[in-house]
């Protein structure tokens, strides 16, 4: 499964954009991107996913480069309950759809 | 609502003393697994279901068991706990591969 890579930790303003990159250079031409959140110990949560195209839901809008090697999840108006840890996926293909949870990158909003 | 529900939400135990975990989900999903997680390691994901009666092995089985008798339920079982089976853990259920996971609020085991 490919390997992805994002920053430990950003902050961002209350209300502003926020926008968190993720590098999986090794994704295949099948494989999707997943975003998930922690909020602190709590289980995480689904944000958003997309193979090609950018996709936009309630709570965020996807950006994936042509070549697909590199995304951005936005956070458009992050607000302090977005502070939590923020996970770039491409799960496996198996039928284990096995999602590996790296390090992600703690996004920290300040007031 | 839909949801995925894991009991007990906290646990204190002591070796040996067999544990059932529970998890049921009510959104018909067929897809069902259970994960660690642990300071440093993110989460492991521990067996997973693809359907009724369907189960198999993740990353990090040993010392555990599953079963999957009905769609909305898949209990972990950890029949002898050990100390370094002291973790935090997720249940999540899918409608299938490459479909978001729905997870639970967690369940963290202590074994003394």
């Amino acid at each position: 499964d490919a390997k992805t890579t994002q920053p430990p930790s950003m902050d961002c303003a209350e209300g502003r954009a926020a926008n968190l990159p993720c590098n999986h250079s090794t994704i295949s031409g099948n494989e999707y991107v997943y975003w998930y959140r922690q909020i602190h110990s709590q289980g995480p949560q689904y944000i958003i996913h997309g193979l090609k195209n950018n996709e936009t839901n309630e709570m965020a809008s996807l950006i994936i480069t042509e070549d697909r090697k590199s995304s951005t999840l936005i956070l458009p108006h992050a607000t302090l309950r977005d502070t939590a840890v923020y996970y770039c996926i491409v799960p496996d293909q198996t039928g284990a759809n096995n999602l590996f949870f790296g390090t992600g990158t703690r996004l920290t909003v300040i007031p | 609502e839909a949801q995925v529900t894991q009991n007990p939400r906290y646990l204190i135990t002591v070796t040996g003393k067999k544990l059932t975990v529970t998890c049921s989900q009510n959104m018909n999903h067929e897809y069902m697994s259970w994960y660690r997680q642990d300071p440093g390691l993110g989460l492991r994901q521990i067996y997973y279901s693809m359907n009724v009666e369907v189960t198999d092995k993740g990353d990090v089985p040993e010392g555990y068991k599953v079963s999957r008798k009905e769609k909305r339920n898949f209990p972990l079982i950890l029949e002898s706990p050990s100390p370094n089976q002291t973790s935090l853990y997720f249940c999540a259920s899918s409608l299938g591969l490459n479909q978001p996971q729905h997870f639970g609020d967690g369940t963290r085991l202590s074994i003394l």
